[in-house]
């Protein structure tokens, strides 16, 4: 399996763009995470789904982001309008089962996003 | 809320010295709990990982780790550090069922372990 795959793996845009960043998890895994990892916060967790279905969007910081994930082997992560505080690098995770059973979840290489 | 603590967002220790990377959670009911890496521009791999049975947990690269309920710690522990094992190391734990944080994993602020020459 070629694991988790992000695209783009980097993207430079002005504020008040629209970005959308793109991930195809692991084949069979039931389960996938949006995470945004940046300096000062660290790795955040902002979104999971389980059969595609939303589950936990607690981590998601304001209405500017959306998440979808229209079917198994496709989701996106939407940010409109975007600010420079948006910068990070934002990782796709996915995994077979639900972390609460011990399972390892197995992430995309990122998508570093430059706001200016 | 469950929460992680990692003691020292920098550790820098000397080739072939013993590598300690410190993690502690907040459950009072003992969690799953997990060692991650990340290498420059790279995502997380899995180290190793506690669910249940012995507490002290083998993983890849010589790396083991130990779960002490009574500190309600999960250190991580290498004897002798090579040069490739520079990257930044993540503690994170997942409830069981029936926890505040079950169904998904809490992160540590992360470690970055410097190995010298």
């Amino acid at each position: 399996d070629a694991g988790v795959i992000q695209s783009p793996r980097h993207e430079v845009t002005e504020m008040g763009q629209e970005v959308t960043l793109r991930c195809k998890p692991i084949s069979g895994h039931d389960y996938l995470f949006w995470y945004r990892q940046t300096m000062m916060r660290g790795l955040e967790l902002l979104i999971y789904f389980n059969n595609n279905v939303p589950i936990d969007d607690s981590g998601m910081p304001e209405d500017r982001f959306s998440a979808k994930m229209p079917n198994a082997s496709f989701s996106t992560l939407k940010i409109q309008p975007s600010e420079p505080r948006d910068s990070a690098v934002y990782f796709c995770a996915s995994s077979p089962t639900s972390p609460g059973t011990g399972s390892e979840q197995y992430f995309g290489p990122g998508t570093r996003l430059t706001v200016t | 809320a469950q929460s992680v603590t990692q003691l020292g967002s920098h550790v820098s220790v000397s080739e072939g010295a013993l590598v300690l990377l410190r993690c502690n959670y907040s459950s009072s009911v003992p969690p799953y709990l997990f060692w991650y890496v990340q290498y420059p521009n790279q995502g997380l791999q899995l180290l190793l990982k506690y669910t249940t049975g012995a507490t002290l947990v083998k993983g890849i690269n010589g790396f083991e780790a130990e779960f002490k309920k009574s500190e309600t710690s999960f250190h991580l522990t290498k004897p002798s550090a090579h040069m490739s094992d520079a990257a930044e190391y993540f503690c994170a734990v997942s409830d069981l069922p029936g926890g505040t944080s079950y169904g998904k994993l809490t992160f540590g602020q992360g470690t970055i372990l410097t190995v010298h020459p």
